[in-house]
């Protein structure tokens, strides 16, 4: 099957800095990649939905400033955290489609970045 | 907006109970559903895929059915084990591709 990963799966940060988390479609070409976050005993809510070459979607609510997404190629899209604070402190989870958008094909999970922030 | 409910937010059975799961949603006209596994820490583990068209899928002890029109699924477990503790979450897959997820079940299975 289909496979994703994310490097780091964790990461501790101080306030203030900036956190970079890689997503990459490791067997396929995703034509869109998405990114979720889950704070603890909650569900996964999307924060953005990034196609190759283009800028990111964002959904409302989330800072496009803060949250800066490039989707440099079709097995890579990376989510910088910038000035990190202790409220962004969150597990982080990319998807990944290589099918039509509009047909509703499967996404395939990464396995989550844990972040803290302190 | 698609709203996706699950009921009961956390459930505890002793080893061995047959147990249903429930996820209801707001908008039927999606593309498909699934239900994932979540380990405490962990990424999701896609258990079972239903089309629209489809009423229910299985897999091994998992069976999953589909009714579109009352914006309804249920997971159905057979003979839980204690391996089976973890959060499951139901997500809808609507136009365009997006996930909406529901807030999941916590289950624990008692030896």
């Amino acid at each position: 099957g289909a496979v994703v990963s994310q490097h780091p799966s964790w990461v501790i940060c101080k306030s203030g800095t900036s956190v970079k988390i890689e997503c990459r479609s490791l067997d396929f070409q995703a034509t869109t990649m998405f990114w979720y976050r889950q704070f603890p005993k909650q569900s996964l809510m999307l924060m953005a939905t990034s196609n190759e070459g283009s800028k990111a979607t964002y959904e409302q609510g989330v800072e496009k400033d803060k949250f800066l997404i490039n989707h440099a190629s079709l097995t890579l899209s990376t989510l910088t955290v910038t000035s990190a604070h202790p409220e962004d402190s969150s597990f982080y989870i990319c998807s990944a489609t290589f099918g039509e958008i509009l047909r509703g094909d499967t996404q395939y999970f990464g396995p989550g970045t844990r972040l803290t922030v302190l | 907006k698609q709203e996706v409910t699950q009921i009961p937010a956390a459930l505890s059975v002793p080893e061995g109970e047959n147990l249903v799961l429930n996820c209801s949603f707001t908008d039927s006209a999606i593309y498909n559903l699934q239900w994932f596994r979540q380990d405490p820490g962990k990424g999701l583990t896609s258990l079972l895929l239903i089309q629209s068209s489809q009423r229910e899928q299985t897999s091994g002890r998992l069976n999953a059915s589909l009714d579109k029109s009352s914006g309804r699924s249920t997971l159905y477990i057979a003979a839980s084990q204690p391996g089976d503790s973890a959060t499951y979450l139901c997500a809808v897959n609507n136009a365009g591709n997006m996930l909406t997820f529901g807030g999941g079940t916590r289950l624990m299975v008692k030896p």
